[in-house]
């Protein structure tokens, strides 16, 4: 069964960067598009971006000037980092898997960002 | 980036009646359209694929239709654990994008 993990800090203070690692357990890691997407409390989903296993991506317009992601595939793990965090992106954060369709989602990961 | 527009934000039905939910999309996905749905707290969960393909594991009383602009989900029967967030999103263009999500509440 695939199992996506997401992990890194809770709270982030405003102007600092956001990091995020999602772990992959349970099936291939190779040939598919590890996709970010978050939702503010109580809203609606947002897609960030994804990247490819060999390192392609592709961001989010809206946040395309702040937003970078990597891969680590001896790891199985794929990561997020966003600077200048304002308190508009508190949220939560998901990494899912994408072949087509959005099939595997994380549980995941409450950003606040307050000082 | 294509907007998708759901409504009504709210239905409210008892268990066993049929619900219906739209999704319009403002430009053509073709079927490339997907349904979602999110109980709280949790990750939402993939329901219907390209417009009417089930995902694995999902009741046969979901099902999905459309094409183009306008794009509907029907649960058949409703049941207790249906009461969640349902969410439509489009693959034909990037950026992906979501609708705003209908919730279906069980009296």
């Amino acid at each position: 069964q695939v199992q996506l993990q997401e992990s890194g800090p809770g709270l982030v203070r405003p102007s600092e960067t956001l990091s995020l690692t999602c772990s992959v357990s349970g099936g291939s890691f190779n040939n598919y598009y590890w996709t970010w997407i978050r939702q503010p409390p109580g809203k609606g989903l947002e897609w960030i971006g994804y990247i490819y296993n060999g390192g392609s991506t592709n961001y989010n317009p809206s946040l395309k000037s702040r937003v970078t992601m990597s891969v680590d595939t001896s790891r199985n793990q794929v990561s997020l980092k966003m600077i200048s965090v304002t308190a508009a992106d508190t949220a939560v954060y998901y990494c899912a898997r994408q072949l087509g369709y959005l099939d595997y989602w994380g549980q995941g990961k409450l950003v606040t960002v307050s000082s | 980036e294509i907007l998708l527009t759901q409504s009504p934000a709210t239905l409210s039905f008892s268990p066993g009646e049929r619900a219906t939910l739209s999704c319009r999309a403002s430009q053509s996905v073709d079927r490339y359209l997907a349904w979602f749905q999110q109980k709280p707290g949790q990750a939402p969960r993939l329901l219907i694929y390209d417009t009417s393909n089930r995902a694995t594991g999902i009741p046969a009383r979901f099902s999905g239709s459309g094409s183009g602009t306008a794009f509907t989900l029907t649960i058949s029967s409703l049941e207790p654990e249906d009461s969640a967030v349902y969410y439509c999103q489009q693959r034909h263009s990037w950026p992906l994008t979501f609708g705003g999500g209908t919730k279906v509440e069980i009296k």
